[in-house]
């Protein structure tokens, strides 16, 4: 079954500035068809998850541009260059990689300082 | 818009049953998969199984921990993908999500269910 481990557990970051969440897998999420299946949510507070991004660097839908997905093979990053009051919230990754065991990361809870 | 709504959900004895219920608007649910996911008090998100999109076969995948005890079936018709929760044990006690899509790209509100005696 594949891992999924989430660095750091906890981020308080200033209005303004940058934040970084790393998320690793316990193997590859390259497939054969040369797609890397991770994702990235963001569950807000009292809300239910909504998708940020798709294997890997695509934004959903009216996701703003200041996040940014990254990483291959078994190592990601999600980053926000200016992190807002309307981010906070705990962030997942996910692989779909392996069916039938997706596998959600234990999540990363950001707060404002 | 595309939206899902989840309902059934309640208190529930445990060795009991209990059907959950997605309905979905604004897109064409066979067209897709639809997943479940819960999230148990304070805790993470936890994969419960999917139903595959209709031209995919509509064959279903479950985690480990509900294999055996949840089937998920959907009603194309009506638009209504259903969780079927027999055998229920306290440790399935959390907020279920239904999902559209393997990307998970809507989801519904969620419905609680309890189990306990």
């Amino acid at each position: 079954d594949i891992v999924m481990t989430q660095t750091p557990l906890s981020l308080s970051v200033t209005p303004g500035q940058p934040a970084s969440i790393s998320c690793k897998s316990s193997q590859s999420l390259l497939h054969s068809n040369g797609k890397t299946y991770l994702y990235w949510y963001l569950q807000k507070p009292g809300q239910s998850p909504q998708l940020l991004i798709y294997e890997v660097s695509n934004r959903f839908s009216g996701v703003p541009d200041r996040f940014s997905g990254s990483g291959s093979g078994t190592d990601f990053t999600l980053k926000i260059s200016r992190v807002e009051a309307e981010d906070v919230g705990v962030y997942y990754c996910m692989q779909t990689i392996q069916p039938p065991l997706f596998t959600f990361g234990p999540g990363t809870k950001v707060d404002i300082k | 818009e595309l939206q899902l709504v989840e309902s059934g959900g309640g208190l529930v004895q445990p060795g009991r049953s209990l059907r959950l219920s997605c309905t979905a608007s604004g897109f064409t649910l066979g067209a897709y998969a639809t997943g479940w996911v819960r999230q148990a008090p304070g805790k993470g998100l936890e994969w419960v199984g999917f139903i595959r999109s209709k031209p995919s076969g509509g064959t279903t995948d479950y985690a480990a921990s509900v294999k055996g005890r949840f089937t998920i079936s959907r009603d194309e018709a009506k638009s209504i993908a259903y969780l079927q929760m027999n055998s229920l044990k306290t440790e399935d006690t959390a907020l279920y999500y239904c999902t559209k899509g393997y990307g998970m790209d809507v989801w519904g509100q969620g419905t609680t269910v309890t189990v306990s005696s």
